[in-house]
């Protein structure tokens, strides 16, 4: 599975968009890009994968660049609640999820 | 519909005992993991089973075995515990390979 590159960190004002960058310039043709968060000390929670479509659901939007090296989370209008890590996970059809260290997003008053 | 049921939430363990870590899952998922988080780290993968009884291992398999001989259950085995293997363990289901994942709430397992 490709490598991902996430920023340990990154801060929100609340009610803004929160965008949070995912490097995974080796990315091949048949792997997924799926993101997860993990808010404090709860179990990861799926928040939305694609695979070279941008993707939206009731959570968040999925932007991926043409060249699949890269993509963005999008949470549309941050709250206090999704303060979290959140996982970038680069993977295959049938492999299972590696997860790294994530950004910490801080949504702040 | 419960999800994904952890259980216990809560252990302590002295070195050398044993123990068995419960996952049970109530949507019929086929696919099925366990991993562990320690402090400040990402979750890193135990062992995984893509169907009843099927397993295989992950990235840190040693000194736990897992069995899953009912669909709906993942059970993780503690033979021996050690100190190193002080930390939370998470449980996830999927249906089928293009799904993510459902999580549990975790189990915090100490060993003194």
């Amino acid at each position: 599975d490709a490598k991902t590159t996430q920023p340990p960190s990154m801060d929100c004002a609340e009610g803004r968009a929160a965008n949070l960058p995912c490097n995974h310039s080796t990315i091949s043709g048949n792997e997924y890009v799926y993101w997860y968060r993990q808010i404090h000390s709860q179990g990861p929670q799926y928040i939305i994968h694609g695979l070279k479509n941008n993707e939206t659901n009731e959570m968040a939007s999925l932007i991926i660049t043409e060249d699949r090296k890269s993509s963005t989370l999008i949470l549309p209008h941050a709250t206090l609640r999704d303060t979290a890590v959140y996982y970038c996970i680069v993977r295959g059809f049938n492999n299972d999820m590696r997860f790294g260290a994530g950004t910490r997003l801080t949504v702040k008053p | 519909n419960a999800g994904v049921t952890q259980t216990p939430k809560f252990r302590v363990l002295k070195t050398g005992q044993s123990m068995t870590l419960l996952c049970a899952q109530d949507m019929n998922h086929e696919y099925m993991y366990w991993y562990r988080q320690d402090p400040g780290m990402g979750l890193r993968l135990i062992h995984y089973s893509v169907g009843e009884g099927t397993t295989a291992k992950g990235e840190v398999p040693d000194g736990y075995n897992v069995s899953r001989l009912k669909k709906q259950n993942f059970l993780l085995g503690l033979e021996s515990a050690a100190p190193s293997q002080t930390s939370v363990y998470f449980c996830a289901s999927r249906p089928t390979a293009n799904y993510g994942y459902t999580f549990g709430s975790g189990t915090r397992l100490t060993v003194v």
